[in-house]
């Protein structure tokens, strides 16, 4: 079945470091990708979306960009703030419904 | 009240208790899910209700037991509990179940904290 693996954390970065998060999925067909931010005490948000190869989304200065030939969509951001601190879901779609992956967290440091 | 609301946020059962979680959603969707969330385990998801008949029930023991008496409304109802369904139970909502190659965008509320005694 469908799948979705992403690094494990804790990520702890410094503010104003630059993150990558990890995320490579398996998948029959061809799945729109997502990644849902969860932040303390709150339910999942939905951060950003890929529908389809080479899609870049973007969203609060994160971008991630769906790799079809390496089956990867990878979060990154440029320069962390300490309100980013949360957890990161990688998830996937076949339209019908969503594999999340373990989750990411991301601890930022002032 | 806007987007999705759970009652109640926290909640501490025994294993002979009989208890309820509630769901409400305020978006007009007509679809709504009830997930799992363990530590360190993906989110797991227990039952989809699509026009509040259920369409999908992920191999979940008989001690939860959904209902669904309108699109507006999920619960999900407890009974003889083990301590290792203690975690975070998320409901959701979506506009539809079925999207075609689309997607159906998913909208959480902020859950209910189990923990089974």
């Amino acid at each position: 079945g469908d799948s979705v693996t992403q690094m494990e954390g804790p990520v702890t970065l410094s503010e104003e470091a630059f993150l990558t998060i990890n995320c490579t999925y398996t998948a029959t067909g061809y799945p729109s990708l997502f990644w849902y931010v969860q932040y303390p005490g709150e339910g999942l948000q939905l951060l950003l979306k890929a529908t389809k190869a080479d899609d870049k989304g973007s969203n609060k200065g994160f971008e991630a960009t769906y790799r079809k030939e390496t089956t990867s969509f990878h979060l990154e951001k440029g320069s962390v703030q300490v309100s980013d601190s949360a957890v990161y879901f990688c998830a996937l779609s076949d339209g019908n419904k969503l594999v999340f992956g373990a989750g990411t967290i991301l601890r930022v440091k002032s | 009240e806007t987007g999705v609301t759970q009652t109640p946020r926290h909640l501490v059962m025994g294993m002979t208790n009989k208890k309820s979680l509630k769901c409400e959603q305020h978006l007009g969707h007509n679809a709504m899910y009830w997930y799992k969330q363990s530590a360190k385990k993906p989110l797991e998801l227990m039952f989809v209700y699509s026009l509040e008949e259920r369409v999908e029930n992920n191999s979940v023991p008989s001690r939860f037991s959904p209902e669904c008496p309108n699109s507006s409304h999920l619960f999900l109802h407890l009974h003889t509990l083990q301590p290792e369904d203690s975690a975070l139970y998320l409901c959701a909502s979506s506009p539809s179940r079925f999207s075609g190659r689309g997607y159906n965008e998913q909208f959480f509320g902020p859950g209910t904290r189990l923990t089974v005694l």
